[in-house]
């Protein structure tokens, strides 16, 4: 079975601020997907990046960073210099080859305040 | 292009009574997934579709959820006899191609359908 662990409920910080959310997965699969979405307060779901089991490289969007540690089982996001429009609830997840299905983790409440 | 879109956004329901909750996914997508997502957690699985073929429905919790796409594009979910405890976000997502090989491709979220049950 596949588990996600996000440990923090909700963090706050003020804007421009660096802010990293955790987040831990299990999965005895050898092929898996990790994913991260942003769900601001109209409740969409916001795909924000995709990484493959196979792919330790970090990444790097714009203010977005992405670091992947298959050894500590870890994929943590970074915002740098965080803006009151990164408050959002972020969610990370999980999919195996076959599963298809995503296992999210419980969600971490961002506030940025100005 | 249009993204995934759900209707209605938001739905009361009294116990007991049978809702209709439907998906319409991105043009071309042949995977479509529900998901229900209670107050303050992560979105949990329902049901997954490919085409019009149901090849996963081990997330429903009971037999009073049902979900069909019989077209292999638009997809309803029906709640039969509503509970309180069915309260919840019903997500709809859908992805571009799911091949043989059980490649897993990145999943598109509509906005949700808010279901309250009084």
């Amino acid at each position: 079975a596949q588990k996600v662990t996000q440990a923090q409920t909700e963090i706050s910080v003020v804007e421009k601020e660096d802010v990293t959310l955790d987040c831990v997965y299990e999965t005895r699969d050898t092929t898996y997907y990790l994913f991260w979405y942003k769900q601001p307060p109209s409740g969409e779901l916001v795909f924000l990046i995709r990484r493959n089991s196979f792919d330790e490289q970090n990444e790097i969007s714009g203010r977005y960073s992405w670091n992947f540690q298959k050894s500590t089982s870890s994929f943590n996001f970074t915002i740098t210099a965080s803006q009151v429009v990164d408050s959002a609830v972020y969610f990370c997840a999980l999919s195996v080859e076959y599963g298809n299905k995503l296992v999210f983790g419980a969600g971490t409440i961002l506030r940025v305040k100005s | 292009g249009a993204g995934v879109s759900q209707s209605p956004r938001y739905k009361v329901a009294k116990r007991g009574q049978d809702v209709a909750l439907r998906c319409d996914p991105i043009s071309g997508h042949v995977s479509l997934f529900w998901y229900q997502q209670a107050l303050g957690q992560g979105p949990e699985f329902l049901t997954y579709f490919q085409n019009e073929a149901q090849l996963d429905k081990s997330g429903l919790p009971s037999d009073r959820f049902f979900a069909e796409r019989p077209e292999g594009s638009v997809s309803t979910l029906k709640i039969q006899r509503t509970q309180q405890e069915d309260s919840a976000v019903y997500l709809c997502a859908s992805s571009q191609y799911t091949g043989t090989s059980g490649r897993t491709d990145t999943q598109y979220f509509g906005p949700g359908t808010r279901l309250t049950v009084l």
